[in-house]
Order: C-alpha cells, then structure tokens, then sequence
C-alpha cells in the first residue's frame, strides 16, 4: 500500500522557470492538500481539494496553482519559480472533509529556487 | 500570526524517561488538536488526536493532554525510547473546515541512552 506518492523527491529550478508537482494517493480519499514546511514555520496550507472537483486557498496560495484531476491526483504549478518558493513541499490526504480524521502525508519534495 | 505555538524549539530526555512536549494555541475555535512524528527526510506521520470535548487521550506509550481554559495541550511519551528522536508537530483545526491543519513550528525531541 502505497499512500501518498510525491514526485519528484528533488528538483533545481531557476528564477521564472515553472514546474509540477505530483501528487497521488491509493486510499480512496476524498479530501487532498499542499503544505510547504520552511525552517522554523512548521507546515503552511497553500492549496485544498475537500473533494473531487473543489479547490480552494489555503494559507500561503500566491504564486501557486492547483488541479484536482481526479480522485487520485491533484498537482501544485508553480507557473514562475521564484527564491521565496524554495521549501519542502508535502502532499497529505485525508478520508473526509467535514469530520475530524487524520491526514496521510507523502515524503515530500525538496525544492530549491535559484 | 502564530496560532499555533511550540515554545520549546528542542528537548533532550533519557531513555525511559518521561518526555512532555508543549503545545499552546490561540484560536478559540479549533476543536480537534493532532501530534504528529517527522523523521529527516520523510513526511509527518500521524501520532494521536484529541477532541476538545475530551482531556485526555491515551495510545500505548502516548498520552495527550488538552486544557481547554488554558489553550494548552502536551504530549506524554512514557517510557522514552532512542526510536522516538524525531521532531514532533502539534497541529489543530476546526470541524466541518475540510479538515485543514494549522502547524506548529515543531519541537525536535533527543532520546539518549
């Protein structure tokens, strides 16, 4: 049982250079999210899907998009990297939106923006 | 903003010893409150919950305390053991919010022997 799968676990960009990153779960989740973690913030929400065909902003959202492309999938664009993006980036996913059930997170990807 | 607080940047404990690691909060309205484990290189893993309807909650070696006047909650780790070392997250939402989880800054927890 996979979980959540994250790729790529790495990547370099430039400044202006855009990219996607994946995100797929196997658990049959209906609600699915992007968190970035810098160095003494803990995790911040930049974007949320509380089901199939819903995005929404989280906390940190500029800079980014979203798309829920199915149950499975939902995919964060950066559309022009920039230095402030540099972060580790988590995908999580949880069962159900409107009750209190834990998330499931991937490893994580490891963007640095130069 | 910080509304969710971890004080204490790092704690070092003996093994089988107690570790209590703190959690404050600001906002009266989150209701359910989350610990979660991260090792370097992985993503957080989901360690035990507490409803605020609730003040205690207990899992094996792990037991979460919730003081709803004081907007606090710790996270007892009884007894202490080297696989523990990790940085642990306290994380809170509100009901019916899409489950969207507010962070702490974390607290990485040493186990020496």
């Amino acid at each position: 049982n996979a979980g959540v799968t994250q790729t790529p676990k790495f990547q370099v960009l430039k400044t202006g250079q855009s990219m996607t990153l994946q995100c797929a779960q196997d658990m049959n989740h209906n609600s699915m999210y992007w968190y970035r973690q810098d160095p003494g913030m803990g995790l911040r929400l930049i974007y949320y899907s509380a089901s199939e065909g819903t995005t929404d902003k989280g906390e940190v959202p500029n800079g980014y998009n979203v798309s829920r492309l199915n149950k499975r999938e939902f995919s964060l664009r950066l559309e022009s990297a920039a230095p402030s993006q540099t972060s580790v980036y988590f995908c999580a996913s949880s069962e159900q939106a409107n009750w209190n059930t834990e998330a499931f997170f991937g490893q994580g990807t490891r963007l640095t923006v130069v | 903003d910080q509304q969710v607080k971890q004080n204490s940047p790092s704690l070092s404990v003996q093994e089988g010893r107690i570790s209590i690691l703190n959690c404050d909060y600001t906002n009266s309205m989150f209701d359910y409150f989350l610990w979660y484990k991260k090792y370097p290189a992985e993503g957080p893993t989901f360690l035990i919950s507490i409803s605020s309807i609730k003040d205690k909650n207990e899992d094996g070696r792990f037991t979460v305390f919730l003081n709803k006047s004081a907007k606090h909650l710790s996270l007892h780790i009884v007894p202490s053991q080297p696989g523990d070392s990790a940085v642990y997250f306290c994380a809170a939402t509100v009901t019916g919010t899409a489950s969207k989880l507010t962070f702490g800054t974390g607290t990485r927890l040493q186990v020496t022997l």
